[in-house]
């Protein structure tokens, strides 16, 4: 049983270029999101998604899109990368937020902007 | 809105010693709270959640949290704390704005440093 999977776990960008993260989940989540952390801030929601075919903002959604085609994917893009994007990416998943249920989390996609 | 404070940025303690980390919420209602952990280079683990009934919960790998309203606090605590237990701690709270999906906020950590 693979849980959450975030693909790739590094990515070194120059700025401006354009790239997806992927998050796959194998439990059959409704919610997943997509955090960022960054010393001293903690985790930060970017987008998160209740079900297959929707999305909502976050704390911090300039400068990202998401979709949700599927349920077991959560797809994170970057159009035009940012030294302040530089950051580590978490994905994570729960059966159904209607009660918060417990999150799983993958093991992070570390990114940096040049 | 919801937030989460954790006062301290770093905490260390010598192995055997115990633990408390602290943590302050701030929402109008009764708030769904939990924590977890972070080792190096993984994601997010639940230690454990409070949602409702007793105050005291306790949580895997012998930790366990205390809601306290009046101050609104849930600090956890660790009577004896094991090397492996270095690692960072977040806690975080979820609300359900206007009536949607329940959505977590992270506080920003506090990280465990065990001497031995």
């Amino acid at each position: 049983n693979a849980g959450v999977t975030q693909t790739p776990k590094f990515r070194v960008l120059k700025t401006g270029q354009s790239m997806t993260l992927l998050c796959a989940q194998d439990m059959n989540h409704e919610y997943m999101y997509w955090y960022r952390q960054d010393p001293g801030m903690g985790l930060r929601l970017i987008h998160y998604s209740v079900g297959e075919g929707t999305t909502a903002k976050g704390e911090v959604p300039d400068g990202y899109n998401v979709s949700r085609l599927k349920k077991q994917n959560f797809l994170l893009g970057l159009e035009s990368a940012a030294p302040s994007q530089t950051s580590v990416y978490f994905c994570a998943s729960s059966y159904s937020g209607d009660v918060l249920e417990k999150l799983f989390f993958g093991s992070g996609t570390q990114l940096s902007v040049l | 809105a919801q937030s989460v404070t954790q006062p301290d940025i770093h905490i260390t303690v010598s192995e055997g010693a115990s633990l408390e980390l602290r943590c302050n919420y701030s929402y109008g209602a009764t708030p769904y709270l939990f924590w977890y952990v972070q080792s190096p280079g993984q994601g997010l683990q639940l230690l454990l959640k409070y949602f409702s009934g007793d105050t005291l919960v306790q949580g895997i790998k012998g930790f366990e949290a205390e809601f306290k309203r009046s101050q609104s606090s849930f600090n956890l605590r660790k009577p004896s704390v094991h090397w492996s237990d270095a690692a960072e701690y977040f806690c975080a709270v979820g609300e359900r704005p206007s009536g949607g999906s329940y959505i977590p906020t992270f506080g920003r950590g506090t990280s465990l440093i065990v001497h031995p």
